[in-house]
């Protein structure tokens, strides 16, 4: 069965710390997808990024940037420089690829990162 | 533009009433979801309809009832509402499943708070 694990509950960092949140995964699938969405205190959820199984190239995108490594089932996500407005909830995410008419995302458990001034 | 709409934002009411939350989106996608957030924060998908057929229904107690009028609506209707129910239902959208994985646009969310 698919599983996608955030050990980290929560994390509280000072402004312009560097912080990495963990995400690993289980699938038996070849073929899936993995994604990452934010949730800022206001409720609604954002979409960071999606990565699919064949491309492990890492990413980087401004302050933030992704680390993709099938060896280890891991695809972890660091901010750089945090800043207060990163404070939010992370969620990791997995997807299999689609074949029939049916798919659906299981998300982590996610992690509170708090940004502190 | 709101890309995925939800009304209303929240909802109080008692143990034992039937209420509804209305989802549109208008970004011409063919799949819909619905997520439950409980108190914890954990997102579980409960129902996909793609083109208005339902594909997906996560053992979701049958109280629930997702309809599905045309393809840019999807609502969800709740039976004899219970204490256990209330959590945050967002709607989601993507394109069509079938022509490989989408990302997924989430709505802003209902709060529902049963009393």
């Amino acid at each position: 069965a698919q599983k996608v694990t955030q050990a980290q509950t929560e994390i509280s960092v000072v402004e312009k710390e560097d912080v990495t949140l963990d995400c690993v995964y289980e699938t038996r699938d070849t073929t899936y997808y993995l994604f990452w969405y934010k949730q800022p205190p206001s409720g609604e959820l954002v979409f960071l990024i999606r990565r699919n199984s064949f491309d492990e190239q890492n990413e980087i995108s401004g302050r933030y940037s992704w680390n993709f490594q099938k060896s280890t089932s891991s695809f972890n996500f660091t901010i750089t420089a945090s800043q207060v407005v990163d404070s939010a909830v992370y969620f990791c995410a997995l997807s299999e690829a689609v074949y029939s008419s049916a798919s659906k995302i299981i998300f982590g458990s996610g992690t509170r990162l708090s940004i502190r001034p | 533009d709101t890309a995925v709409s939800q009304t209303p934002k929240y909802l109080v009411t008692q143990m034992g009433n039937d209420k509804s939350i209305k989802c549109e989106q208008n970004l011409g996608h063919d799949t819909m979801y619905w997520y439950k957030q409980d108190s914890k924060k954990f997102l579980k998908i409960m129902f996909s309809y793609n083109n208005k057929e339902l594909i997906i229904n996560e053992t979701v107690p049958n109280r629930f009832s997702p309809k599905s009028p045309d393809k840019a609506h999807l609502n969800l209707h709740i039976n004899s509402l219970e204490l256990g129910d209330s959590a945050v239902y967002f709607c989601a959208s993507s394109q069509d499943q079938r022509e490989g994985f989408n990302e997924q646009f989430f709505g802003p969310g209902t709060r529902l708070t049963v009393l």
